[in-house]
């Protein structure tokens, strides 16, 4: 079955970086694109970015150009998610999703399977 | 951005009741529009895709409707197991928005 899993939570102090990882299995990896959303504590899901796992193409949202850096590795079907410059407001629950889509209708698109989260917690 | 907003925030309901949720976009979307149900301390978990598309292995008591800038989810009889928040998801255009979330509590 498909499956995705993520690295453990970890704490950051302001400024720093991190960098979550998102193993895949159970599937083709280079035929789906990997998503990332996060979730601030109490709050809805926030959509970060895309990666295409077949050319590491991206598209991420325009809040976090400049400091989200998404890849892949193909051979090891991992995801990365980098993000730089961490403040308390990046304080949340980071997820990895496979994004499906309709091959007929390429708006149709859809996160069909999550991982289990990554609590990053942003502290001095 | 696309603004998704969901109503209400949080009802209460009693299993094998009728639920309704609704999300509303800022603009319209056409169907590309998807629901998530997300259980207390868990992952979300796809339930309906293109507006009315039921995924693989969800309860058919699930079910999705609307086009355009007007959407419902129902749940045609409430189970215990359906306690969890359900956000929406435009796919129209990036950023992928989400609404703010329904928050269902079993009375």
């Amino acid at each position: 079955q498909v499956q995705l899993v993520q690295s453990r939570a970890g704490v950051k102090k302001p400024g720093a970086s991190v960098m979550v990882s998102c193993q895949a299995s159970g599937y083709t990896f280079i035929n789906y694109g990997i998503t990332w959303v996060r979730q601030a504590p109490g709050q809805g899901l926030e959509w970060l970015g895309w990666i295409s796992a077949y050319n590491g193409n991206t598209n991420y949202a325009q809040k976090f150009r400049g400091r989200l850096t998404m890849t892949t590795d193909t051979p090891a079907s991992t995801a990365y998610m980098e993000l730089t410059s961490l403040t308390s407001d990046d304080t949340a629950v980071y997820y990895c999703a496979r994004e499906d889509y309709d091959s007929s209708d390429s708006y149709t698109r859809y996160f069909d399977s999550w991982g289990q989260g990554t609590l990053v917690t942003v502290s001095s | 951005d696309i603004q998704m907003t969901q109503s209400p925030s949080s009802l209460s309901a009693s299993v094998g009741d009728r639920v309704t949720i609704t999300c509303r976009a800022s603009q319209s979307i056409n169907n590309y529009l998807n629901w998530y149900q997300q259980r207390p301390g868990k992952a979300p978990n796809l339930l309906i895709y293109a507006a009315s598309s039921l995924q693989s292995g969800v309860p058919s008591r699930f079910s999705g409707s609307g086009s355009g800038t007007d959407f419902t989810l129902t749940i045609s009889s409430l189970q215990p197991e359906d306690l969890a928040t359900y956000s929406c998801q435009q796919s129209f255009t990036t950023p992928y928005t989400f609404g703010q979330g329904t928050k269902l509590e079993i009375k």
